[in-house]
């Protein structure tokens, strides 16, 4: 069953502006990633954030954790082209290591 | 140091037909997986390797796939006799340790069927 979903499905955003997408989740967890995958390639890891952490940063990029409400949001700061993309958040579950992912938002950046 | 690197990148073939993807993971990387996704939804598990052994096939849909991975280094995943609803991309990813977090992932092969 699908444990991570993704919201919005689908997001447009002028360059320059900001992107927020949120993930929430069923059970509990280990720790919460984010991917990102561009078109045709694979999936690439962007951030890890564990069950005890609440924020965490990566250059533009900001995650946030909230376990008491099963949800995650990751921040892309100053949006450009190249970070037009599809992402998705996957779970590690605490009593099941493999990763969960949802079915992704897919971001388009507008030059 | 080279990624995941995974074959055929496409391959179509007609319904009852036989394919096999094949995944060569990052060298030295013990742990191996197997995700679908199909017609933009959810990228799925199917099943994981540690070295040769499955670890964890819980995610395989039926017994028309296959999987191995011969001596704990690339690994196939066959698919007889495809049916319709196996189309989708096939995504391997690999790890050092089972319990990093981070994967990373190849590609992936899409496989039609028609």
């Amino acid at each position: 069953s699908q444990q991570g979903e993704e919201d919005p499905q689908a997001l447009s955003i002028q360059e320059g502006e900001n992107a927020t997408m949120n993930c929430s989740y069923k059970t509990s967890i280990n720790n919460l990633q984010w991917y990102r995958q561009n078109s045709g390639r694979g999936l690439v890891h962007l951030i890890l954030i564990r069950s005890n952490e609440r924020e965490k940063h990566s250059g533009r990029l900001r995650v946030t954790l909230d376990t008491s409400k099963k949800s995650s949001s990751l921040l892309i700061t100053a949006s450009r082209a190249a970070d037009t993309a599809s992402y998705f958040c996957a779970t590690e579950g605490s009593n099941d290591y493999k990763l969960s992912f949802g079915a992704g938002t897919t971001v388009t950046v507008r030059a | 140091e080279a990624g995941v690197t995974q074959f055929p990148s496409h391959s179509v073939i007609e319904k009852g037909q036989t394919v096999t993807l094949r995944c060569d993971p990052i060298s030295g990387h013990d742990n191996l997986y197997w995700y679908r996704r199909v017609m933009g939804k959810e990228i799925k598990f199917l099943l994981h390797f540690v070295k040769e052994s499955k670890q964890d096939e819980s995610g395989m849909p039926n017994n028309r796939f296959l999987a191995e991975r011969t001596g704990g280094t690339y690994s196939t995943l066959k698919v007889q006799p495809a049916e319709l609803e196996d189309s989708g991309v096939y995504f391997c990813a690999s790890s050092q340790t089972t319990y990093t977090g981070e994967l990373f992932f190849g590609e992936g092969s899409r496989l039609t069927v028609l």
